[in-house]
């Protein structure tokens, strides 16, 4: 079965520079959200898209933004990347049809930034 | 706040015992509780998840889970451990859109 694809697996960037991470949700899947985790820690919920239109917001810091495009894929764009900001990022999607709270959310490999 | 935590850090079990990894949640409504695994340098991978229904929640992999309404538990179980199901395990609980992970427990099987 498709899986949530996410590109680049890896990155490796400099202090202040920018990224952009990318996620293909299942087929038909219409929700995608973010996650962040650091080394050693639990994912933190970063943003949530649903229909293109964001629909929840966590932990995401005012450098970072995503959006969802009209395919679906999401993208997280993250500027003035910082030391900190060196975790595993995951996307998962979701076949929402309004069941927001039941719906089971699949994970990508996830994308590991490193910030030099 | 809504959370869950998973008291053991790690779990040591002899391959083809039965397994048990703790987790207990706090909740204001009805709780949608998930499990969790992540393998090295891998995603996380979807085992079971309680919306309603019966309290034993029969999942991926030979695992399943218990609801306990009264102990507010969501412990994982799998009658005979097998090495290959050393990994990392996270229980999860959803709230709106976002799910929110306990610590997770690392589970060694011992062959």
């Amino acid at each position: 079965a498709a899986g949530v694809i996410q590109s680049p697996r890896h990155l490796i960037k400099e202090k202040r520079e920018t990224a952009t991470l990318k996620c293909y949700p299942i087929p038909r899947h219409d929700t995608v959200y973010w996650y962040q985790q650091g080394p050693g820690q639990d994912p933190q919920f970063l943003i949530s898209f649903y229909e293109k239109m964001q629909s929840d917001k966590g932990s995401i810091p005012d450098r970072f933004s995503a959006q969802q495009f009209s395919d679906y894929h999401s993208e997280l764009n993250m500027s003035s990347l910082e030391l900190g900001d060196s975790a595993l990022y995951f996307c998962a999607s979701s076949l929402g049809r309004g069941q927001i709270s039941t719906d089971t959310q699949y994970f990508g490999p996830g994308t590991r930034l490193t910030v030099l | 706040a809504q959370s869950v935590a998973q008291p053991e850090d790690q779990v040591n079990v002899a391959e083809g015992n039965p397994l048990t990894v703790k987790c207990t949640y706090s909740v204001s409504g009805n709780p949608y509780l998930f499990w969790y695994v992540q393998y090295p340098n891998r995603g996380l991978q979807f085992l079971l998840k309680y919306i309603t229904g019966d309290n034993l929640v029969k999942g991926s992999y030979g695992f399943e889970a218990e609801f306990n309404k009264s102990q507010t538990s969501f412990h994982l179980k799998k009658p005979s451990a097998l090495v290959s199901d050393s990994a990392l395990y996270f229980c999860a609980v959803r709230v709106r859109m976002e799910i929110i992970f306990g610590k997770g427990t690392r589970l060694h099987i011992l062959p």
